[in-house]
């Protein structure tokens, strides 16, 4: 079965401090694709990376960046630069191989306050 | 370009009521999911429709069902509600052979 942790809850910064979320995932699949989601206020849940198992290359894509690591099954994500607008509930979740549209499993989240 | 669009965004039902959600997924999408986020937790999944049929289900009872039309939207019935369905209610679309999720707003459903 499919596992998604996600073992802080709320994190609270100042803004333009970096900050990690970690998320921790558990799987039998050996082909299986990690998100990160943001969901604001609005209830909305807006796409921010995708990463598969088979490329662990670590990117920054602006203010995001990502750590991938399989050995030890975790998939980390950064902000750089905190800004207010920042301020969401961040979702890490795992998606299996058996079909381009496999079910997404979720962690519990992470509610991160960006303060000013 | 419209994105995934969700009706109602609120509703109150009473405990033993049914409720019917809708959900009209992103231009080009023909395939629905439906998830469920209660509050404080992650959103979890409840099934998924592709070409008119069911395609996957999670870990939820009978007395969730669903329907896609079509046109590709979809429709969520709870029969014989309880407070426990009180959560939000997600719908994402997607294309067949594609791994990109858009998730609509949510109907947040109150059992009272």
């Amino acid at each position: 079965a499919q596992k998604v942790t996600q073992a802080q809850t709320e994190i609270s910064v100042v803004e333009k401090e970096d900050v990690t979320l970690d998320c921790v995932y558990e799987t039998r699949d050996t082909t299986y694709y990690l998100f990160w989601y943001k969901q604001p206020p609005s209830g909305e849940l807006v796409f921010l990376i995708r990463r598969n198992s088979f490329d662990e290359q670590n990117e920054i894509s602006g203010r995001y960046s990502w750590n991938f690591q399989k050995s030890t099954s975790s998939f980390n994500f950064t902000i750089t630069a905190s800004q207010v607008v920042d301020s969401a509930v961040y979702f890490c979740a795992l998606s299996e191989s058996t079909g381009a549209n496999s079910k997404l499993t979720f962690g519990k989240g992470i509610t991160l306050s960006v303060r000013p | 370009d419209a994105g995934v669009t969700q009706s109602p965004t609120h509703l109150i039902k009473t405990r033993g009521q049914q409720v019917t959600l809708r959900c009209s997924p992103k231009s080009g999408h023909d395939t629905v999911s439906w998830y469920q986020q209660a509050l404080g937790q992650g959103p979890q999944f409840i099934f998924q429709y592709y070409e008119e049929e069911e395609r996957q289900r999670g870990n939820f009872p009978d007395r969730f069902s669903g329907h896609q039309f079509p046109n590709y939207s979809s429709e969520l019935n709870v029969n014989a509600l309880l407070l426990g369905d009180s959560a939000l209610y997600l719908c994402a679309s997607s294309l067949a052979r594609a791994r990109g999720y858009t998730f609509g707003s949510g109907t947040r459903l109150t059992v009272v």
